[in-house]
């Protein structure tokens, strides 16, 4: 079955210990993303990446890293997660195909 | 950088009425515009998307526009169901080369639609 994956799915952590988030796409998508959703801000671009070793910057960089070392992973990386971190994260994949993304199914993330 | 604004942040409507949502842009370079859905606790889903050399695109029951002169694009909804009720989100994006670049999304708009 095609899908992106992450783990973990919830994870309540304090701060300043770092994390990672896994994502992992199995339809050999060149391109993944990862967002923050929160209330009344809506999705905001933390990362991109358009191929292996290849990535930038969205609009919410600040306090994150990601690495794309193979296709089909792209983990999101938190040093020294605050609570301001505290969000609904999701990874996204997509085609080299006018960006019909397909989103994994959420980590919620709670940083005391 | 671009900017989404995405207007009404809610919107209530009777079961068959239509419904539109209205989102502007401010990079005019931008020229890939998707809408998504997601519905309560789950993943966004991408349900139309239109290209800047398009004006009007239509699935169904779901239509979008484009002007890109004005730099704004719409979502209808004709004939809504109770199961059209979620969040939608427009975005934008520049591609080049048939990728992705930076994608920029509205803050949402909750639908509701009422049997």
């Amino acid at each position: 079955e095609a899908q992106v994956t992450q783990n973990p799915r919830y994870l309540i952590t304090v701060t300043g210990k770092k994390l990672t988030v896994t994502c992992s796409q199995n339809m050999n998508h060149e391109y993944m993303s990862w967002y923050r959703q929160d209330p009344g801000l809506g999705l905001r671009q933390i990362y991109y990446s358009m191929n292996v070793e290849v990535t930038d910057k969205g609009d919410v960089p600040e306090g994150y890293k990601v690495s794309r070392k193979e296709k089909r992973n792209f983990p999101l990386i938190l040093e020294s997660p605050s609570p301001n971190q505290t969000s609904l994260y999701f990874c996204a994949s997509s085609k080299a195909d006018w960006g019909k993304q397909f989103f994994g199914p959420g980590t919620r993330l709670t940083v005391l | 950088g671009e900017n989404v604004e995405q207007h009404p942040s809610t919107l209530s409507v009777q079961e068959g009425d239509s419904a539109v949502i209205k989102c502007t842009y401010s990079d005019s370079a931008s020229n890939y515009f998707p809408w998504y859905k997601q519905e309560l606790g789950k993943r966004p889903q991408l349900i139309i998307d239109i290209r800047s050399n398009v004006g009007e695109k239509k699935d169904q029951r779901i239509a979008v526009t484009l002007n890109k002169t004005a730099k704004h694009f719409s979502l209808h909804i004709t004939e809504t169901q109770p199961e059209d009720s979620a969040v939608y989100f427009c975005a934008a994006s520049i591609v080049s080369g048939g990728s992705n670049y930076k994608l920029t999304f509205g803050k949402g708009t909750l639908l509701t639609v009422n049997p």
